[in-house]
Formats: C-alpha cells, structure tokens, sequence
C-alpha cells in the first residue's frame, strides 16, 4: 500500500521561504506524476503544482513565481519551495499522487498526468507568522 | 473565488439520496471528461471518490455515482448513511494554458 508523509516545518516566518518534503513508501516514485496541494484553515483546496519522477513540472500560474517543486529518485522523495510567503500562504499542505497517462500523439506515445489524486499524505499544517 | 462553483450545504436522512452538483464552464468540466470527486473527514486528508466523471475506484461503494451533463457535474450518494457526513470537493482539468487543476470551493454534507 503506497503512502505519502509530509515533513517540514511548521512555522516559517513572513517573507522567508516554505521548504516541505513528501516520502514515499510501499512503492516506487517512478512512473508517476506527484502533486502538492494547499488548504487554508476552514476554506477548499488548491492545486499548487506537480512534479514527474523524470523532472519535469507544472505550476499553478497563481503561485508559479514562487513555486519550485523538486524531485530525488534515488530517496523515494519529493519536495516543495514556497518563497516570499505571507500570512495567506498558511494552510495545511499535502502531497498526492496522480497516475500516468499514454496519449498517441502523431505515431508516438506522450505521457501526460491522469487529472484525478489517488493517494495523499495526511497533510502539515504550515503557519506563516513572525 | 474558486474556480468551480458548489452549494456550500446540503442534506439528508439516512436511506435518502442527495445530489452535489459542480459547475464550471467549457473549459474546464464541460470540455474534458476529467471531474473526479473527494471525500473530506475533519482532520482528515481528502480521499478519492470518483474519477474521469464516474469511475469508482477500487473500495468505494457503489452508493457513490457521478455523472456530468454540460458545464455542470454532479455527485450523487444514495442510501446516505451516517459516516457519509463529511466535506466534498470537485475537481476538474481545465486545459494546460490555465489552471491546469482545479476545484470547487466544496459542500458540507450533513446527515440528519
């Protein structure tokens, strides 16, 4: 069974920059797309980029400036860079998985993330505040 | 603002059926088969319920049903029981020029 948990910390001050890291166990982080995704106390969920295992990525334009999310292979994890957060940035961030899809495009195969989350971590409650 | 608009609450017996919808536009969930659907405890991380508009995925009862028509989708929970109470988002692709993902600003379900 694949699982996902977060880890960072749980204070960042204003202006600095959010740093979190998802691991992964009960399987492998190749082959598939990996997400992080934000939730603000009490209000809904937002998209805030993915990552696949090869490196390559896709942010949320709202947040794209100040989005990195990065990837190691070789220890099962992924990772999020947040900078210049504010008050707003605080929320509860998760990471999630999304699996891979194979588009026939032009005589050859384009991978391409499935638009659903299939497994989460449980979430880290990030608070920005000096 | 979210991008995807849901009734904030909605309600009902156990044994009953209610319905969220999910409404966006042509460019998101009425131009992809792509809605997928969330269950949400408190405290809890959300949990897949339905995907590619209504796919269930392996464990999910099959009181959980969702559909699409137009610019709108719509998850349907029959035979509400108890443990149904919780918070459901939508989510739709919204083409790779834009958001890429987005959701709905979720209902509360409350069994009474």
């Amino acid at each position: 069974q694949v699982q996902l948990q977060e880890s960072g910390p749980g204070l960042v001050k204003p202006s600095e920059t959010l740093s979190l890291t998802c691991t992964v166990s009960g399987g492998s982080i190749s082959s598939y797309y990996w997400s992080w995704i934000r939730q603000p106390p009490g209000k809904g969920l937002e998209w805030i980029g993915y990552i696949y295992y090869s490196g390559s990525t896709n942010y949320n334009p709202s947040l794209k400036s100040r989005v990195t999310i990065s990837v190691d292979t070789s220890k099962n994890q992924f990772s999020l860079k947040l900078s210049s957060v504010t008050a707003a940035d605080t929320a509860v961030y998760y990471c999630a998985r999304q699996r891979t899809r194979y588009d026939y495009v032009w005589g050859s195969y384009q991978e391409g993330p499935k638009y659903y989350f299939d497994y989460w971590g449980q979430g880290t409650l990030v608070t920005v505040s000096s | 603002q979210s991008a995807l608009t849901q009734p904030r609450s909605v309600s009902g017996s156990p044994g009953q059926s209610v319905t969220i919808s999910c409404t966006g536009t042509s460019s998101d969930v009425g131009g992809y088969n792509y809605v997928s659907w969330y269950q949400q405890h408190p405290g809890k991380a959300p949990k897949l319920m339905i995907y590619d508009v209504s796919k269930r995925p392996s464990g999910v009862p099959d009181r959980f049903s969702g559909s699409k028509s137009g610019n709108t989708a719509s998850l349907t929970i029959s035979g509400l029981q108890a443990e149904d109470e919780a918070d459901y988002y939508c989510c739709s692709y919204a083409g790779s020029y834009t958001f890429d993902v987005v959701f709905g600003g979720g209902t509360k379900l409350t069994v009474l």
